[in-house]
């Protein structure tokens, strides 16, 4: 069974600090990743993609990926209280996506 | 990105009734998903809804409990069959175009409520 794995939460963090999230996945063959934030009572939203080996950055957004080691991780830096929220890690099946259990983020102010 | 509207919001219904759930997409788009997310838990596929064609059901799931309809490249809807209070949980459609590189978008939820 294929199974994408997340730290387990939840995450607290001062403002200004930096939040680390951690996804490892067990599909060899999974060819996209995506970081999807969900704010409590409300539906998932996408915060980053990321398809090759390496660093992608989107404002206070880093996403890393490591298909050797089957993993993949977020940094927010400069946390918010906004940040405050559930991540889901997300990795394609082929056509599908395959999330994992999430971490909740505190960011304290 | 699409832009997904769903109806109803949330809904509280007696056990053995029906619902359906309407899901809206702005653009055309290939795929159409259905989630279920249950208090506390991260998200499970339902099924795919194919236009033109049966929908894809994951495994635990199976038509007569969750019959899907697709009937263009805009629009879908799920019932949830014969309620039990275990289907109480928040219903998730999501689109996604199709692409080397897949990715989805949420609409805001059904919350079911079954009595």
């Amino acid at each position: 069974q294929k199974e994408v794995e997340q730290n387990s939460g939840p995450l607290s963090v001062p403002e200004g600090a930096i939040a680390s999230l951690n996804c490892t996945y067990s599909d060899r063959g999974s060819q996209s990743f995506f970081w999807y934030r969900q704010y409590s009572g409300k539906s998932p939203e996408l915060i980053m993609s990321i398809y090759s080996n390496g660093d992608k950055e989107d404002g206070r957004f880093t996403a890393q990926l490591n298909k050797a080691s089957q993993y993949v991780s977020l940094l927010i830096r400069d946390s918010q209280p906004s940040d405050s929220a559930t991540y889901l890690c997300a990795v394609t099946e082929g056509y599908k996506l395959s999330f994992g259990a999430g971490t909740t983020v505190t960011v304290r102010a | 990105s699409a832009v997904i509207s769903q109806k109803p919001s949330r809904d509280i219904c007696q056990r053995g009734t029906s619902l359906t759930i309407q899901c809206q997409v702005d653009s055309q788009v290939t795929m159409m998903f259905w989630y279920r997310q249950q208090p506390g838990q991260s998200l499970t596929l339902i099924a795919t809804a194919n236009q033109g064609s049966e929908a894809t059901y994951e495994s635990g799931f199976v038509i007569d409990k969750f019959p899907i309809s697709r009937p263009n490249l805009t629009f879908s809807t799920l019932t949830v069959s014969n309620m039990s209070p275990e289907d109480s949980s928040i219903y998730l459609c999501s689109a996604g175009a199709q692409t080397i590189q897949e990715t989805q978008y949420f609409g805001p939820g059904t919350r079911l409520l079954v009595l």
